[in-house]
């Protein structure tokens, strides 16, 4: 039972637009979320989080939004960038496993030049 | 940040022989954890590695299948067990960003990965 959904498994976005990648998840007990980036044979490394007590945190390009009405994140770049092309992975945790991640299944992300 | 090595980065094994892996940290964490990304699906928690203590698994892993050492607090080895092609994965250690006391907000950092073939 998969609790964190990325269900978009690519994505392909001109260079200098925006890319908005999406993320579903189920269970009403997470209460941080995180986005990773992962290049090829590379391990995951962290791009941006928010907590549940926010709807919107930034770092620089990056823009996560929250909804938790409707159990719904995404991740904003813009402008992207040939370099922003990896798979990006959501996670989340819950209050009382916090160390406990839970991974959506990733999106591939191409930005063309 | 924590800088995480993994050895090996990758191999190809025989069904019904065993692999560890290794995971080394540049600085003393308090949690280690394993993770396994099969082809196409998502990263999924395997096990918590617990200094001086036995790991905590997750649902669906065994301690028959993968044991897993934390001998202190900067490594950690994972070993898949008689392995069969169901196990070609990319095997992934993490470290979470606390040295200790209350959560605060944090990331967990991951390794380099080690894709595992199994034939």
């Amino acid at each position: 039972d998969q609790q964190v959904k990325q269900n978009s498994p690519s994505l392909s976005v001109q260079e200098g637009r925006i890319s908005i990648l999406n993320c579903d998840y189920t269970n009403s007990m997470f209460d941080y979320f995180l986005w990773y980036k992962k290049y090829p044979a590379e391990g995951p490394t962290f791009l941006i989080s928010i907590s549940s007590i926010k709807d919107k945190n930034e770092d620089g390009r990056f823009t996560v939004f929250l909804n938790k009405s409707a159990k719904h994140l995404s991740l904003h770049i813009v402008p992207s960038q040939p370099g922003d092309s990896a798979v990006y992975f959501c996670a989340a945790s819950d209050l009382y496993n916090f160390n406990k991640f839970y991974f959506g299944s990733g999106t591939k992300l191409n930005v063309k030049p | 940040s924590a800088v995480i090595s993994q050895k090996p980065s990758r191999d190809i094994c025989q069904r019904g022989t065993s692999l560890t892996i290794q995971c080394q940290v540049d600085s003393q964490v308090t949690m280690m954890f394993w993770y396994r990304q099969q082809p196409g699906q998502s990263l999924t928690l395997i096990a918590t590695a617990n200094q001086g203590s036995e790991a905590t698994y997750e649902s669906g892993f065994v301690i028959d299948k993968f044991p897993i050492s934390r001998p202190n607090l900067t490594f950690s080895t994972l070993t898949v067990s008689n392995m069969s092609p169901e196990d070609s994965s990319i095997y992934l250690c993490s470290v979470d960003g606390l040295a200790g006391g209350p959560r605060s907000y944090n990331e967990q950092f991951f390794g380099p990965g080690t894709r595992l073939t199994v034939l």
